[in-house]
């Protein structure tokens, strides 16, 4: 059973559309992130919830909207997409906030045309 | 300005024959680091930590050492299977920090 699930795997989409990735984790974590590997492999943190609270939110574009539902749910929602914004999108949560053991879901390739 | 550095992007190593893996870090803040492990098509699993108050964690076939006065870790792994061929990724927290940083990335690939 999937600790850490995103869906889609795979996202392909033209410039201007907006879209969704899901995260669900099973694990019963409070602390939930998005992280994006950009093209010089960095993992870097976009957004981190607590108990369905922000407590991160980077230098990030406003077009992207982290949304939780409940502590088991993060979804981004990205508007207007650019082609920068193609790279690899990994969800992760841990037990606590700020927890050093994050567990990650195998991440979401997204290719702006 | 990435404060968290690898700067070997790839390894290659014979089976059974010691891989070490290193990570440069800049801000002194950082008080507790850690490597993940990442196979293809998948997220980073985690593998050892290390606390700054500490200069060495083993686990297994697993050492991580810290020197903190050069900002350098590594990360051991011995003897190397070919189980091991991933990227492993080193990352660091600031004390009191919420978030990790993570570096680039250093893909190790075991020879038989």
């Amino acid at each position: 059973d999937t600790a850490v699930s995103q869906t889609p795997k795979y996202l392909v989409t033209q410039m201007g559309n907006d879209k969704s990735i899901k995260c669900e984790q099973n694990l019963g974590h409070d602390t939930m992130y998005w992280y994006k590997q950009d093209s010089k492999k960095f993992l870097k943190i976009m957004f981190s919830y607590n108990n369905k609270e922000l407590i991160i939110n980077e230098t990030v574009p406003n077009r992207f909207s982290p949304k939780s539902p409940d502590k088991a749910h993060l979804n981004l929602h990205i508007n207007s997409l650019e082609l920068g914004d193609s790279a690899v999108y990994f969800c992760a949560s841990s037990l606590l906030s700020g927890g050093n053991e994050q567990f990650f879901g195998p991440g979401t390739r997204l290719t702006v045309l | 300005d990435q404060q968290v550095k690898q700067n070997s992007p790839s390894l290659s190593v014979q089976e059974g024959r010691i891989s070490i893996l290193n990570c440069d870090y800049t801000n002194s803040m950082f008080d507790y680091f850690l490597w993940y492990k990442k196979y293809p098509a998948e997220g980073p699993t985690f593998l050892i930590s290390i606390s700054s108050i500490k200069d060495k964690n083993e686990d297994g076939r697993f050492t991580v050492f810290l020197n903190k006065s050069a900002k350098h870790l590594s990360l051991h792994i011995v003897p190397s299977q070919p189980g091991d061929s991933a990227v492993y990724f080193c990352a660091a927290r600031e004390q009191g920090a919420q978030k990790l940083v993570f570096g680039q990335g250093t893909r190790l690939t075991i020879n038989p």
